[in-house]
């Protein structure tokens, strides 16, 4: 059984670009959620998506968007980057009736020069 | 809002050394404290579950306890696989929490043969 899968893996960008990254979650689960992590630091919330909408936001701007296919597969998109945002994005997907439970793809290493 | 402090932020062990953890949290109506272990490059792996003062929960070296302000992780006698970031993550009652998790800056352990 596939867990949560993560691409690209690595990635490096200038400031100014777009970036999406990808996302399949683990099998049965419906519901995908994004974290970014900087260096040293824990993961924090960007967006959950169930039913192919966003159902809550963290506090990130609206550079960040994002999407979720029938399938439950989700992007995540990188509007206008900044040096600021270099860090690992995390996928995590769950199930409805155990959200806490995330399952953690091995995340996309974004790099801003 | 939600907050999550880890200490120590890291933590040098002697294999056989047994110590604990620390996160203590603020939330505003506790859904949930979870416990993931993170290793070099992946991402975070899902230990426990508590909900509520009192509750504990074992898994081979580790065990999790939880009161109403604070949660440890025992790790009792060591061993260097048990070296990684440990995270705390709390999640918030209500309608509108859904799935969001407030992380923890994480500890680092290292256990030394």
């Amino acid at each position: 059984d596939a867990g949560v899968t993560q691409s690209p893996t690595h990635l490096i960008k200038t400031r100014g670009q777009q970036v999406t990254l990808r996302c399949s979650p683990k099998s049965g689960h419906d519901t995908v959620s994004w974290y970014q992590q900087a260096l040293g630091q824990g993961p924090q919330f960007i967006f959950q998506y169930y039913e192919e909408e966003e159902r809550q936001r963290g506090n990130f701007p609206d550079r960040f968007s994002g999407h979720q296919f029938p399938n439950y597969s989700s992007e995540l998109n990188v509007n206008a980057l900044l040096l600021g945002d270099s860090a690992l994005y995390l996928c995590a997907s769950s199930q409805t009736g155990n959200p806490g439970e995330l399952f953690f793809g091995e995340g996309s290493r974004l790099t801003v020069l | 809002e939600d907050q999550v402090t880890q200490s120590p932020e890291a933590l040098r062990l002697q294999e056989g050394e047994s110590s604990s953890l620390n996160c203590s949290y603020t939330v505003s109506g506790l859904r949930g404290l979870f416990w993931y272990r993170q290793d070099p490059g992946k991402g975070p792996e899902f230990l426990f579950t508590l909900y509520s003062a009192g509750e504990e929960k074992e898994k081979e070296r580790l065990k999790a306890t939880l009161t109403k302000k604070e949660s440890f992780l025992h790790i009792t006698a060591p061993k260097p696989e048990d070296s990684a970031t440990y995270l705390c993550a709390v999640r918030r009652a209500g309608g509108t929490s859904y799935g969001k998790l407030t992380f923890g800056q994480g500890t680092i352990l290292t256990v030394h043969p």
